[in-house]
C-alpha cells in the first residue's frame, strides 16, 4: 500500500521569501504524484503533478516540485510567496495502474506574514 | 465550464439522525468520487463510481454510510445513522475517467457536524 508524509504541519514565512514543503511517499512500485491546494472553505484545487517525463515539474501560481526517486520525495517550492498562498497543501500519490485512489498526506499549512 | 456543484454547504445533526449529501459533476465526467475530510487530515477516498457502476468502496462503512449514482450522473450519500465521528467535509470530486492519470475536480465540500 502506498503512503505520503508531510513532514511539517504548519509553515509560516514572510511575504516575498522562499517556501519549501516537504513530501515524501512510500510505495512498492511506481507512482504519480500530485500536489493540491484548499483555500479556507473551498475543494482542492491541483497545483501540479508528476505522470512522467522531466522530474522537475511546473504548476499554477508560481509553483513548481522536483520528484526524487532515490529520495521517495516530491518537495513544493516558491521562490517568493504571496499573502494570497496562505492555503493548506496536500501532497498526494497513486499507482500507475488500474483505478486506485489517490492517498493523501495529511496536509501542510502555509501562513504568509506581512 | 461549470464545476462540481454540491448541497448543502454546511449541516449539523444530532448522534442518531440520517443526513444525506448531494453531488453534480462537472457535465461529461464518467468517474465521480466521494472523500470524507476530517480535520487536520487529508481527504480519504470512501466510494468511486464509473458512470452508474461503483469500482471502490472498500473503505466505506457499510454498516452506515450509503451512496448512488442514478443515471450515471448526480450522486447523494447518505449516513443512516450519524456517529460522532462521522463530523468532517465530505468532498465530491469528478474525472474525465477514472484513470490515474486524470486530474479530479473537488466540489466545495458539505461541512457535517454531528451533535
Amino acid at each position: 500500500a502506498q503512503s505520503v508524509t508531510q513532514l511539517d504541519s504548519q509553515v509560516p514565512v514572510f511575504e516575498e521569501a522562499p517556501v519549501e514543503l516537504r513530501c515524501n511517499y512510500s510505495s512498492s512500485v511506481s507512482v504519480y504524484l500530485f500536489w493540491y491546494v484548499q483555500y479556507p472553505n473551498q475543494g482542492l484545487q491541483l497545483l501540479l503533478k508528476y505522470l512522467s517525463g522531466s522530474t522537475l515539474v511546473k504548476g499554477i501560481n508560481g509553483f513548481e516540485a522536483e520528484f526524487n526517486k532515490s529520495q521517495t520525495s516530491f518537495h513544493l517550492r516558491k521562490p517568493s510567496v504571496h499573502i494570497s498562498d496562505t492555503a493548506e497543501y496536500f501532497c498526494a500519490v497513486s499507482v500507475h495502474s488500474g483505478n486506485t485512489p489517490l492517498v493523501f498526506g495529511k496536509g501542510t499549512r502555509l501562513s504568509v506574514i506581512a | 465550464e461549470a464545476g462540481v456543484a454540491q448541497s448543502p454547504r454546511y449541516k449539523i445533526i444530532e448522534k442518531r439522525q440520517s443526513v444525506a449529501f448531494w453531488c453534480n459533476p462537472i457535465s461529461g465526467h464518467a468517474t465521480l468520487y466521494w472523500y470524507q475530510q476530517i480535520l487536520g487530515q487529508g481527504p480519504k477516498l470512501l466510494i468511486q463510481f464509473q458512470n452508474n457502476g461503483v469500482v471502490d468502496d472498500s473503505q466505506l462503512p457499510k454498516d452506515r454510510f450509503s451512496a448512488e449514482r442514478l443515471k450515471g450522473v448526480d450522486s447523494t450519500l447518505k449516513i443512516q445513522p450519524a456517529k460522532l465521528e462521522d463530523s468532517a467535509v465530505y468532498l465530491c470530486a469528478s474525472s474525465l475517467s477514472g484513470g490515474t492519470r486524470n486530474e479530479q475536480f473537488f466540489g466545495p465540500g458539505t461541512r457535517l457536524t454531528v451533535l
